[in-house]
């Protein structure tokens, strides 16, 4: 089975503040990865799909790269309502794993 | 608009069994793929099954081969998981989820969950 490691598991950051969040493949995956995001008590919202592909209604502030291993979700200015969990997903071979989460929160 | 709404949760003991449903509804069900996906109490995401447009193609996490079966109905637009031999372990909410436009662009498309409680 494809692991997948998020990285870092909890993010302080403000309002406007730059984000990065990694995701790391056990094994290669092409472009093959989705990111979510996830808000207490609610379902995952789709962010980005094949690694750098905004889904339609998502601002742009969000943004995807990378292929192969390593993978990166930036939100380039936090908004109030950025504050969730974010979640990366493998497409490339069942299982469709899930990385294990970053919990992202107001400092 | 795409709708898909889970039911059939509720409080079951280890190794009884339950049927969850999806009614989709918005949407031409018969093109997509579907999944179920689940997060235990605090935790994180974990995929669960998989079935293709036509059910010719069936997938399992391996937490669950062997005791969850899932289905679907086409001309019913409804999406089935059964769940046999259930654990403690199997708590948690349920979601079924469409993908977007094909496996390979995600879960578009998601269920509000419906609760699944193993317990004595």
């Amino acid at each position: 089975d494809i692991q997948l490691t998020q990285s870092p598991t909890f993010l302080s950051a403000s309002v406007g503040d730059r984000v990065t969040i990694t995701c790391r493949a056990s094994q290669g995956i092409t472009n093959y990865l989705a990111w979510y995001q996830q808000k207490p008590g609610k379902a995952p919202n789709l962010l980005i799909y094949t690694a750098s592909t905004l889904q339609t209604g998502v601002p742009s502030r969000f943004s995807g790269s990378g292929s192969g291993t390593e993978f990166t979700l930036t939100i380039s200015s936090l908004q109030p309502e950025d504050f969730a969990t974010y979640y990366c997903q493998q497409l490339k071979t069942y299982p469709y794993t899930f990385g294990q989460g970053t919990n992202l929160e107001i400092k | 608009e795409v709708q898909l709404v889970e039911s059939g949760g509720g409080l079951v003991q280890p190794g009884g069994s339950l049927r969850l449903s999806c009614a989709a509804s918005g949407f031409s069900f018969s093109d997509y793929t579907m999944n179920w996906v689940r997060q235990a109490p605090g935790k994180g995401l974990e995929w669960v099954s998989y079935i293709s447009s036509r059910s010719n193609t069936i997938y399992y996490a391996d937490s669950v081969k062997g005791r969850f079966t899932i289905s679907r109905d086409n001309a019913k637009k409804s999406l089935y998981l059964q769940m046999d031999s259930l654990r403690a372990e199997d708590t948690a909410v349920y979601y079924c989820a469409r993908v977007t436009y094909d496996i390979l662009t995600g879960y578009g498309y998601w269920g509000q969950g419906t609760l699944v409680t193993v317990s004595s």
